[in-house]
Parts: structure tokens; sequence; C-alpha cells
């Protein structure tokens, strides 16, 4: 299975953006770039998704590099409720999400 | 729209005992996937079904679990004869299963937290 790399965790100021970064250098052509989060005691949520050009929704944005070996997820301004586990993932034909250890990340008041 | 229920919410079982996790899709969604997340720990893929059928089940323990997404009703994740090891928050996710497949994406209940005393 093709596999990211996530820092362990991250900090930011409320109201300020987070960049969130996440490495994928194994990833193939066809392998599309997923993000979900996981707020405290609840079930991962999709947030975000793309496969070559940068995505925005009304969650976040999703920078790709040019190479698609890594990319960013952008929270442009971050809220206390953005407090959560933060898992970048490769989907490809393969049915199944295979979710690694993700980034927790903290935000401070 | 209402999103993915499971139920119960909380389960307590002794060593023995069987459990019995339930998980209603969003409507219109025929496709039901399970994950187990031990404490402190990741998701981890157990199994992923259509309507009767049992599509991939290489997560799945060989012993004791089972899962099952009848024609009619919810999906249900069995486990017989519970240990101590089992105590997990068990998530349930459904999808439309949208093409491409690379593209389809999971929308996740609020979980089933399974204690084993």
């Amino acid at each position: 299975d093709a596999k990211t790399t996530q820092p362990n965790s991250m900090e930011s100021n409320e109201e300020e953006p987070v960049h969130l970064p996440c490495n994928h250098s194994t990833i193939s052509g066809t392998d599309y770039i997923h993000w979900y989060r996981q707020l405290p005691s609840q079930g991962p949520e999709y947030v975000i998704h793309g496969l070559t050009s940068n995505v925005n929704n009304r969650m976040a944005s999703l920078a790709i590099a040019e190479d698609r070996k890594s990319s960013t997820l952008i929270l442009h301004r971050a809220t206390l409720r953005d407090a959560a586990v933060y898992y970048c993932i490769l989907r490809a034909l393969d049915d199944k999400i295979i979710f690694g250890k993700g980034t927790r990340l903290h935000i401070l008041p | 729209n209402a999103g993915v229920m499971q139920n119960p919410r909380h389960l307590v079982r002794r060593r023995g005992q069987e459990a019995r996790l339930r998980c209603s899709p969003v409507k219109g969604h025929s496709h039901v996937y399970w994950y187990r997340q031990l404490p402190e720990e990741g998701l981890k893929f157990m199994v992923y079904l259509q309507k009767e059928n049992i599509i991939d089940e290489s997560g799945m323990p060989k012993e004791r679990f089972s899962a099952e997404f009848p024609k009619e009703g919810p999906s249900i994740l069995r486990i017989q004869q519970v240990v101590r090891g089992d105590s997990a928050a068990y998530f349930c996710a459904s999808s439309p299963l949208r093409l491409p497949k690379e593209t389809d994406t999971q929308y996740f209940g609020p979980g089933t937290r399974l204690t084993v005393l």
C-alpha cells in the first residue's frame, strides 16, 4: 500500500492559518489524496480530496506539489473546534481506507 | 438526511459474552465499512460489505468476529466470546460508491465503545 508520513503533532494559535504537511513519495499516478479528521470522541469526517490541482471547499484548501510527492492541508483560520487528529490518506482502486497515525492538531486560545 | 447511526453508543460485556454492534448507513448508501480503534491508536479496517455480500474481510480476525449487511435492516458486527483485548471503539462508515472509486468518500458514524470486563 502507498504510505503517507505526517508529523505526530502540531500547534497553532486560534484565528491563524494552519498548514498541515503530508509526504507521500511513493504515490502512483492514479492515487487520490484524501484528508479526514477525527474530533475527540467522534468518528472521522471527510475534509477534502484532490488528484493534481489545488482544491478548495468550505472546510479547507488542499495544496498538492507539482510532483505529487507531498501535499498540505490548509485551514485558513483555525478555531478551537478544529482541534482534532488529521489523517492524510491515499486512495487507489482498492476500496480500503488505510489510516495512519495522523497529526494531532492543538489550537491555542 | 440522517447520517450514519450506530447503536449502542456504549456497550459493556463480561468476558465470554457476545457483543452485537449495529450500523444504519446513510439513506441510499449500499456500502458499509467497519473499523476498530484501540485506545490511542489509529483506525484499522476490518470489513467492507455491500447489501448481502462481504466484499473484503481482510481486516477481520479469523475467529469470533463476523459481519453481515442484510437486504433489510442495519449492518451487524458480531463478536462472540469477547475478551478484554476486544475493548475498543468500533466505527461504521457508509458510502454511495462514487466513480471513480478513488474519489469515493466515506461517512462515519459516532462509534460504539465496547468495554469488556
